[in-house]
């Protein structure tokens, strides 16, 4: 079982680069996550997608974007990378429904690691 | 609005020791309560969860957490420390009318000494 995967795991750019990453998951989940990780802030959330075709911004949106055309797929790009957005990023996603199935449980990727110098 | 504070950011247990990681949450409505581990390079995975069903939790691994809704709190507690166990740990509410929305806490980062 795949889970939910992330390309590429490791990254480092140049200020102003931009890039972007991939989240794939093969659960069927309606809802797709990106959060990022920083020493002591826990995760926060960068932007979501509540089904195909949709978007809304998180707890920290700026200097992201995103787009899901592909219900299985989440991308995370960086138009102009900047050293603050040095930052593990967790792809993750989950089911829908509270009745009879974790309710909220987010399954996650394992993580990709981004250096902006 | 929702928010949650974990006491401690480091725990030092010895092997065999009790594990007791705290959790205090803030929510306007009755919240989902949950727990994660994340392992050295790896995503975060689901300990336990808090669903309005029992207050007294059983997740994996040993670990066992309670739902005090006086207290505003849902405390991680294991009996025994392995080894394994070492990794950080981090609690997480969701509103109860929400899609899953998590708010994470900074989380704990538990070392176990032999």
């Amino acid at each position: 079982n795949a889970g939910v995967t992330q390309t590429p795991k490791f990254r480092v750019l140049k200020t102003g680069q931009s890039m972007t990453l991939l989240c794939a998951q093969d659960m069927n989940h309606e809802y797709m996550y990106w959060y990022r990780q920083d020493p002591g802030m826990g995760l926060r959330l960068i932007h979501y997608s509540v089904g195909e075709g949709t978007t809304a911004k998180g707890e920290v949106p700026d200097g992201y974007n995103v787009s899901r055309l592909k219900k299985q797929n989440f991308l995370l790009g960086l138009e102009s990378a900047a050293p603050s957005q040095t930052s593990v990023y967790f792809c993750a996603s989950s089911d829908r429904k509270f009745g009879g199935t974790p309710a909220g449980e987010l399954f996650f990727g394992e993580g990709s690691r981004l250096t902006v110098l | 609005a929702q928010s949650v504070t974990q006491l401690g950011s480091h725990v030092s247990v010895s092997e065999g020791a009790l594990v007791l990681l705290r959790c205090n949450y803030s929510s306007s409505v009755p919240p989902y309560l949950f727990w994660y581990v994340q392992y050295p390079n790896q995503g975060l995975q689901l300990l336990l969860k808090y669903t309005s069903a029992a207050t007294l939790v059983k997740g994996i691994n040993g670990f066992e957490a309670e739902f005090k809704k006086s207290e505003t709190s849902f405390h991680l507690t294991k009996p025994s420390a392995h080894m394994s166990d070492a990794a950080e740990y981090f609690c997480a509410v969701s509103p109860t009318d929400s899609w899953g929305k998590l708010q994470f806490g900074a989380g704990t980062q538990v070392v176990v000494t032999p």
